[in-house]
């Protein structure tokens, strides 16, 4: 098993272009998240998503947008990058919901960097 | 408003030593409470806790929760440098069933 994978690795974008973070899983994960990193405030959540088809918002949801057309994939798409969004972006993967004490499986992480 | 909040937010012992890492949360509809550790890169799973008072152990690590009191311990005995990392605590609940994570506390241990 790959696990979680998320490509790229690194990335750097000018201010108002737009992109998309890949996410993909191997373990017919139902539940999949996405999360971002910055110093001090720990992991926040931005959108996830139940089951192929339904997605929702997590606390930081401006500015990204998701949707989940198969159960393995689940990409982050930036619409207008903002220096805001600088930050190191983790897809997680479970069997059911994070809330629910279901382990998480963390991808390597995207750093992306906004000029 | 439901928080978690670790302490310390970080610490240096020497090899050797022994830790305690804290996590005290408030948040409605407590399901779980989790540990992560986090090198350089992705965290990666430690422990769940769900019942107050029962200890979970994996080598030199372990941890309780106390649901009365709200918050939870990890201990780490006789620390080697490869213990240096972020640990996070998540806890599983909230008005929307999520995980809230706490801010972490960066571990650093000396040889």
């Amino acid at each position: 098993n790959a696990g979680v994978t998320q490509t790229p690795k690194f990335q750097v974008l000018k201010t108002g272009q737009s992109m998309t973070l890949q996410c993909a899983q191997d373990m017919n994960h139902e539940y999949m998240s996405w999360y971002r990193q910055d110093p001090g405030m720990g992991l926040r959540l931005i959108h996830y998503s139940v089951g192929a088809g339904i997605t929702d918002q997590g606390e930081v949801p401006n500015g990204y947008n998701v949707s989940r057309s198969t159960t393995e994939d689940f990409p982050l798409r930036l619409l207008s990058a903002a220096p805001s969004q600088t930050s190191v972006y983790f897809c997680a993967s479970s069997y059911g919901g994070g809330g629910l004490g279901y382990e998480q499986y963390f991808g390597p992480g995207t750093r992306l960097t906004v000029t | 408003e439901d928080k978690v909040v670790q302490s310390p937010l970080s610490l240096v012992v020497h090899e050797g030593d022994t830790v305690t890492l804290n996590c005290s949360y408030e948040v409605t509809n407590f399901r779980s409470l989790l540990w992560y550790k986090q090198e350089k890169k992705a965290p990666t799973f430690l422990f769940m806790l769900t019942s107050s008072g029962i200890e979970k152990k994996s080598g030199r690590l372990s941890s309780i929760l106390d649901k009365k009191e709200l918050f939870s311990i990890l201990n780490i005995t006789a620390t080697q440098t490869g213990d240096s990392a972020v640990y996070l605590c998540a806890v599983g609940g909230g008005a929307t069933n999520k995980l809230i994570f706490g801010t972490g506390t960066l571990l650093a241990v000396q040889p």
